[in-house]
């Protein structure tokens, strides 16, 4: 089974800290994502990255940045914690390879709260 | 941009019984991909169904059943005899084909069952 692991399932932060949030995946997937979900407003994308070294910007990149300069981690960063970026936060990861191309492998979350 | 919209926030239905949850999308692509997620309580979000638009015959799978109308841009997941076990966020989600496409999620709908 693909196993995407996220680093912490709960965090507390201050404003203005930096945070990291960490993603693993053992399944030599090429693609990662990181989306914020938010009650109401479903799943919104941050970022992605479909190879190593490489990332796109989602459909809400402000105020965040990420990281992936290995395949298996797909790091996300902020750079500035706010409280508006109190949320919680997924990884996933999908494969290009069919047939299971259209899958995304979601890890439990990390329920960010920034004080 | 695609946009995908499911209109009931939160629907309940009685253990054993049917229900449909709905799905709209909105988009100028002729080849795409549709897709239910499930996620339960404190659970990672995981895949139930998915549908490719050039496929005209219905996907299934096992109590899961979707009816999905392409020219009228509508997806709803069918859930028969239903479980406790059902009980969770149900996210629809909408990928134009070809390679290294990000998904576009629904708002979700927070599915109850009453035993």
């Amino acid at each position: 089974d693909v196993k995407v692991t996220q680093s912490s399932r709960y965090l507390v932060k201050r404003t203005g800290e930096k945070v990291f949030l960490e993603c693993v995946q053992d399944m030599d997937h090429e693609n990662m994502f990181w989306y914020r979900q938010d009650p109401g407003l479903g799943l919104r994308l941050i970022y992605f990255s479909y190879d190593v070294k490489m990332k796109e910007k989602g459909d809400i990149p402000e105020g965040y940045s990420v990281s992936r300069e290995k395949k298996e981690r797909f790091s996300l960063i902020l750079e500035s914690a706010s409280t508006n970026q109190t949320s919680m936060y997924l990884c996933a990861s999908r494969t290009e390879a069919s047939p299971a191309k259209n899958i995304q492998y979601f890890g439990a979350g990390t329920r960010l709260s920034v004080l | 941009a695609q946009t995908v919209t499911q209109s009931q926030p939160e629907m309940s239905v009685q253990e054993a019984e049917t229900v449909t949850l709905s799905c709209t999308y909105d988009t100028s692509e002729s080849d795409y991909y549709l897709f239910w997620y499930k996620q339960p309580p404190s659970r990672q979000m995981i895949l139930v169904i998915r549908q490719e638009a050039y496929k005209q015959q219905n996907a299934t799978e096992n109590r899961f059943s979707v009816n999905f109308q392409k020219a009228a841009k509508s997806f709803s997941l069918k859930i028969s005899d239903s479980q406790l076990g059902d009980a969770a966020m149900y996210f629809c989600a909408y990928r134009k084909s070809g390679g290294y496409q990000k998904v576009t999620f629904g708002t979700g709908t927070k599915l109850q069952v009453i035993p």
